[in-house]
Parts: structure tokens; sequence; C-alpha cells
């Protein structure tokens, strides 16, 4: 059974910074890209960042380029997002998700993790 | 960035109505769009892939089609559990980017 498990939200103040985790267990963690997808509280959802099975091709939304990194551990099967420079927009639900391909673009989501809330106070 | 405009944005319907939640890319996305459902307090789940693909374990009261700029996604006969919020999205062209939701309430 496919499982993804996110962790390492909190409350965090303006500017600082948060890494979340997201443990992939289930399936062979490096034959699939992943994505990060957000939702701030009573919105949609945002795609943020997806990253290939091998690790070496990432993209980015504009709002988290050149702040946000993320990454990939296939030796421990956990999915990462470094967030720096955080602001009060950043408040929401972060998910990570599997993509059905080992590359992100045109292959869909199909596994969700539940989720984990990063809170930025101003 | 290739926006999404779902619509409506939100609909009461009955027990067994059909409902028809549509879906239109601001550029064309081949096939590339999914449907998700999601309930409160829980994780997007996948419903449709590739604009008309059944997901896994998906009942076949869920429909899509469409391709290019404009995507439907049908349910035939809504059922209690079916109450929840809809989203599509494209995969297709950096930044993915998801429709601003359509909730589906009880009449």
């Amino acid at each position: 059974e496919v499982q993804l498990v996110e962790s390492g939200g909190g409350l965090v103040q303006s500017g600082g910074s948060l890494r979340l985790s997201c443990a992939a267990s289930g399936f062979t963690f490096s034959n699939y890209a992943m994505s990060w997808v957000r939702q701030a509280p009573g919105k949609g959802l945002e795609w943020v960042s997806a990253i290939s099975g091998s690790g070496g091709i990432t993209y980015y939304t504009d709002s988290a380029k050149g702040r946000f990194t993320i990454s990939r551990d296939s030796s421990m099967n956990t999915l990462y997002l470094q967030m720096n420079s955080l602001r009060a927009e950043d408040t929401a639900i972060y998910y990570c998700a599997r993509h059905s391909e080992v590359v992100s673009r045109n292959s869909y989501s199909d596994h969700w993790g539940q989720g984990t809330l990063v809170t930025v106070s101003s | 960035a290739i926006q999404l405009t779902q619509s409506p944005s939100s609909l009461s319907a009955s027990v067994g109505d059909r409902v028809t939640i549509t879906c239109r890319a601001s550029q064309g996305i081949s096939s590339a769009l999914a449907w998700y459902q999601q309930n409160p307090g829980k994780a997007p789940n996948l419903l449709i892939y590739d604009a008309s693909s059944l997901g896994t374990g998906v009942p076949s009261r869920f429909s899509g089609s469409g391709s290019g700029t404009d995507f439907t996604l049908t349910i035939s006969s809504l059922q209690p559990e079916d109450f929840a919020t809809y989203y599509c999205q494209q995969f297709n062209t950096y930044p993915f980017t998801f429709g601003g939701g359509t909730k589906v309430e009880i009449k």
C-alpha cells in the first residue's frame, strides 16, 4: 500500500525557515516523480514544486523560486521541501503527492499524503 | 501560467441528480488534465486522469471528457458521499495549475 506521511510543519516567524519531510513507503521511491502542493486556510489547491525520480530535474512555482528547495533521498525514501524567507502568505497545509511516472510533466498525482500545517506569523 | 477556470464555483443538488462541472484552460493542454475530490479536512483524492480515465477504485458514476481547452466532470447519479469540493489540475505545462474548485452541496 502506498503511504506518504508529511512532517516538519509548525509555527514560524516571518523571515524564518522550515524543512518539511515526506516519508514514502509501499513503492519504489526512485521510480516516481513527486510534488508539493499547498492549500491556504479556506482556499483552493496550489502546486508548489516538483522533482523527478532521480532528483535531477526540479520545477517551482514563481512564488517559491529562490526561497524553496525541493530534494529527495532515495536511501531514506524521503522527499523534502526546504523553505526559507517565509512569508505570511506561505501559511498553508502542505501536501506531498506522488506522480504516476518518473518525470512529473504529463503525469498526474495519484497518491497524496495527509498534509502538514505551516503557519507563518507576521 | 495556464489558467484553469472551473464552473460553477458551487452548486446545490439532490441525491440521484446528474451533475456536470466544467474546466476551461486558457491554452491547449491536450488531455493532461486530472480531477480530484476533496472532503473537508482531508487530502485530495484522484478521480479522473488523462481527462477521461477513471482512477483506481473510483465508482463508475464518475466520468470525464474533453481535450484541448474544454473539459467536463460528470457524476451520473449523485450519492451522499459525493458532497465535496472538486478540483481540476493540468499537468501539461509548468507551473502545474489547479482550477478554483467546485463545492457540491446538498439541496
